[in-house]
């Protein structure tokens, strides 16, 4: 697609619910991101994946956060429990290469809310 | 402490005008990116601009410049002929190291341009 598309777009949910976020990214970026954006806050990093393999997971806040990307397309951000923490816009970012010194793209995020 | 620091939560500038926006980091890697984001109210993050931490000149792209004081570790946003679109929440990110995937993100400064 023309751009990185992320769904849905909101997502409530009861807390204790588990939640599945979806990322299409541009077809063929290699490097996919995911962010976590709390209300007036900046973006805080995730996981990051080259193709399928997840290469960095040091930012998943608890063993409840789990991402996937099987086939090196698109990504799932899975979330068990869900806490009222847990409410934040999620972001998805790909990029064409590793080296992203051009800026990813990022998709328009998935606001969360855990009431 | 701080990595992305971003002093000025609200500015205000008058439409044709030029202004900018305060970004320090802090970093002990010889090698590193510096990024600005623009996120408008649909809430997407749009890539603005790029210096990498050996680039001899300022980066300029359409009315975006980058005056990059690398003593000072300063990374200030200069946008010049403000817009009324040009209001919205501005992000500065560092990616250190090379080959770094991350991003780290300042708390941004909310740009208000008035007519």
């Amino acid at each position: 697609g023309a751009g990185v598309s992320q769904s849905p777009r909101y997502k409530v949910a009861k807390r204790g619910q588990d939640v599945a976020l979806r990322c299409d990214p541009i077809s063929g970026h290699v490097s996919l991101f995911w962010y976590q954006q709390a209300l007036g806050q900046g973006p805080e990093f995730l996981t990051y994946f080259q193709n399928e393999a997840q290469l960095d997971k040091s930012g998943l806040p608890s063993d409840r956060f789990f991402a996937e990307r099987p086939e090196g397309s698109v990504s799932t951000l899975k979330i068990q429990r869900t806490q009222q923490e847990d409410s934040a816009v999620y972001l998805c970012a790909s990029s064409p290469a590793l080296k992203v010194d051009y800026g990813y793209t990022f998709g328009s995020g998935t606001r969360l809310t855990v009431v | 402490a701080q990595k992305i620091t971003q002093t000025q939560p609200g500015m205000f500038v008058q439409e044709k005008e030029a202004v900018t926006l305060d970004c320090t980091y802090d970093t002990s890697d010889p090698s590193y990116g510096l990024f600005w984001y623009k996120q408008p109210s649909s809430g997407e993050m749009i890539f603005l601009i790029y210096q990498g931490s050996y680039d001899q000149q300022n980066a300029t792209e359409g009315r975006y410049s980058l005056n990059f004081q690398k003593a000072r570790k300063s990374a200030n946003l200069v946008i010049s002929a403000s817009q009324l679109g040009d209001s919205a929440m501005y992000f500065c990110a560092m990616r250190e190291g090379v080959g770094g995937s991350r991003l780290t993100f300042g708390e941004g400064t909310q740009l208000t341009v008035n007519p």
